[in-house]
């Protein structure tokens, strides 16, 4: 079985400084591990993907997360954090067999 | 737009009563899969199919059924509804079957019932 935890419901930066959201994954199976972020009211957009290409995972908005097997995490960060990047961040995990499993969530929030 | 389509946005309603979201899938997306995400319990997985056939079933209520049709569109039945179905459901699309290549989602449907 799969499953994904998410470190910290809530996390708080000030602008311009390292976001870091902390993602670890448990898989029996080679992991295809992702990032989502969800903005209010909005459905979930697909910020990056790993699919075993390359450890560091380069997304869109300047984030990047790096797959790290000995550690079972994809963490995911971004070197300047900016207010519109307030949001709720997932983190999810697949395999071949089908659906993807999510974590519960870190909600980003960036103060001025 | 991400290509999904989930309708209605917002649909309020009795216990006891009964609707149906209906989603389609992005163009080429043979997969579709719905989740139910509340407060308490974050995203849920509750059904996915695929070119027409149930693939996987996750935590849906017996009350629940869903369906795809050979347009590709998909409908989630919920019945004899109660406050505690009160979410937002979403509908994602992707190619395949697998997990493998993420999905893309719809904006979702909030669902209040009074």
């Amino acid at each position: 079985a799969q499953s994904v935890t998410q470190l910290g419901s809530h996390v708080s930066v000030s602008e311009g400084a390292l976001v870091l959201l902390r993602c670890n994954y448990s898989s029996s199976v080679p992991p295809y591990l992702f990032w989502y972020v969800q903005y209010p009211n909005q459905g979930l957009q697909l910020l990056l993907k790993y699919t075993s290409a390359a450890t560091l995972v380069k997304g869109i908005n300047g984030f990047e997360a790096e797959f790290k097997k000995s550690e079972t995490s994809f963490h995911l960060t971004k070197p300047s954090a900016h207010m519109s990047d307030a949001a709720e961040y997932f983190c999810a995990v697949g395999n071949q067999g089908g659906k993807l499993i999510f974590g519960q969530g870190t909600e980003l929030s960036v103060k001025p | 737009d991400s290509g999904v389509t989930q309708t209605p946005k917002h649909l309020i309603t009795a216990t006891g009563q009964r609707v149906t979201l209906r989603c389609s899938p992005r163009s080429g997306d043979l997969s579709v899969y719905w989740y139910q995400q509340s407060l308490d319990q974050g995203l849920q997985f509750l059904i996915q199919y695929y070119n027409g056939e149930e693939r996987a079933k996750g935590n849906i209520l017996e009350r629940f059924s869903a369906q795809q049709f050979p347009d590709l569109h998909s409908e989630l039945n919920l019945s004899s509804l109660e406050l505690g179905d009160s979410a937002l459901y979403f509908c994602a699309s992707s190619r395949k079957a697998a997990g493998t290549d993420g999905y893309t989602f719809g904006s979702g449907t909030r669902l209040t019932v009074v």
